[in-house]
C-alpha cells in the first residue's frame, strides 16, 4: 500500500507557483520521499527527491517539515507543459524498497 | 537523465495471440527491473519486479504463467502476455533500478490493445 496521501486534484495559473502537497505521517528515518510526474500517456518522469532537507534542482523545490511528516513540492513559475498527475513516493535509502504508486494529484494549469 | 526504451510503443493483437514487450536500459546497467500496468484514470500497479538472471517476482494477484518475464542481461528484460484477451488491454510501463546510484527510471510504456 502506498505510505502518501495527496489531494486528488489542484488548479493552478500559468505563470504562477504551484505547491503540491504530500502527508507521509509513517515515514521512517531511512525512507526518502521521492516525487515523480506522469504527462498523458507517458511513462512517470522523476522530479526531485530529499531526506530531510529542502532540495532543489531545475524542475522544482521539494520543502520536507522538520518531522520529515509531510513535504511539498513547489513548482516555481508552472507553465501548461507542467500539466500532470504528480506522485509523492517513500522509499528507503539503500532503494531496495519498491517503488508504489498512489492515487497522485491530478494538477492543471490554467493559461 | 538515464534513458529506458520499450519496444513496442503501442500494439494491437487479436484475442488468444501473445505479445512480447522489451524494456532496455540504454545507458545504464539495471539488475533490477519492474513492470507496471495502468488501466485508464488508475495509477500503476506493479506487477512483478525482475531481476537479471533469476526469476522474475511476482505481486499478489498477477498470474506468473500468463506474464512471462524474462531478464537475460544486465540492459533486457521483456515481458510477454500470453494468450492474450480483451481485459488484458492496458498500458504496460517497464522500469529500470541504476546499478549505481540505485535510482528508478521509467519507459515510455507500451500501449497493448487486445481486439
Amino acid at each position: 500500500d502506498a505510505k502518501t496521501t495527496q489531494p486528488p486534484s489542484m488548479d493552478c495559473a500559468e505563470g504562477r507557483a504551484a505547491n503540491l502537497p504530500c502527508n507521509h505521517s509513517t515515514i521512517s528515518g531511512n525512507e526518502y520521499v521521492y516525487w515523480y510526474r506522469q504527462i498523458h500517456s507517458q511513462g512517470p518522469q522523476y522530479i526531485i527527491h530529499g531526506l530531510k532537507n529542502n532540495e532543489t534542482n531545475e524542475m522544482a523545490s521539494l520543502i520536507i517539515t522538520e518531522d520529515r511528516k509531510s513535504s511539498t513540492l513547489i513548482l516555481p513559475h508552472a507553465t501548461l507543459r507542467d500539466t500532470a498527475v504528480y506522485y509523492c513516493i517513500v522509499r528507503d535509502i539503500q532503494g531496495a524498497q519498491k517503488l508504489v504508486f498512489g492515487q497522485g494529484t491530478r494538477l492543471t494549469i490554467n493559461p | 537523465g538515464a534513458v529506458v526504451s520499450q519496444h513496442p510503443s503501442w500494439v494491437i493483437c487479436k484475442s488468444g495471440t501473445s505479445v512480447k514487450i522489451e524494456c532496455r536500459s540504454l545507458d545504464f546497467q539495471a539488475t533490477t527491473m519492474f513492470w507496471y500496468r495502468q488501466f485508464p484514470k488508475q495509477s500503476l500497479m506493479l506487477m512483478a519486479t525482475s531481476n537479471e538472471g533469476s526469476k522474475a517476482t511476482y505481486e499478489q494477484g498477477v498470474e506468473k504463467d500468463k506474464f512471462l518475464i524474462n531478464h537475460a542481461s544486465l540492459t533486457l528484460s521483456t515481458l510477454t502476455v500470453t494468450s492474450a484477451h480483451p481485459e488484458d488491454s492496458s498500458f504496460y510501463i517497464c522500469s529500470a533500478r541504476d546499478l549505481t546510484s540505485g535510482r528508478q527510471f521509467f519507459g515510455p510504456g507500451t500501449r497493448l490493445t487486445v481486439l
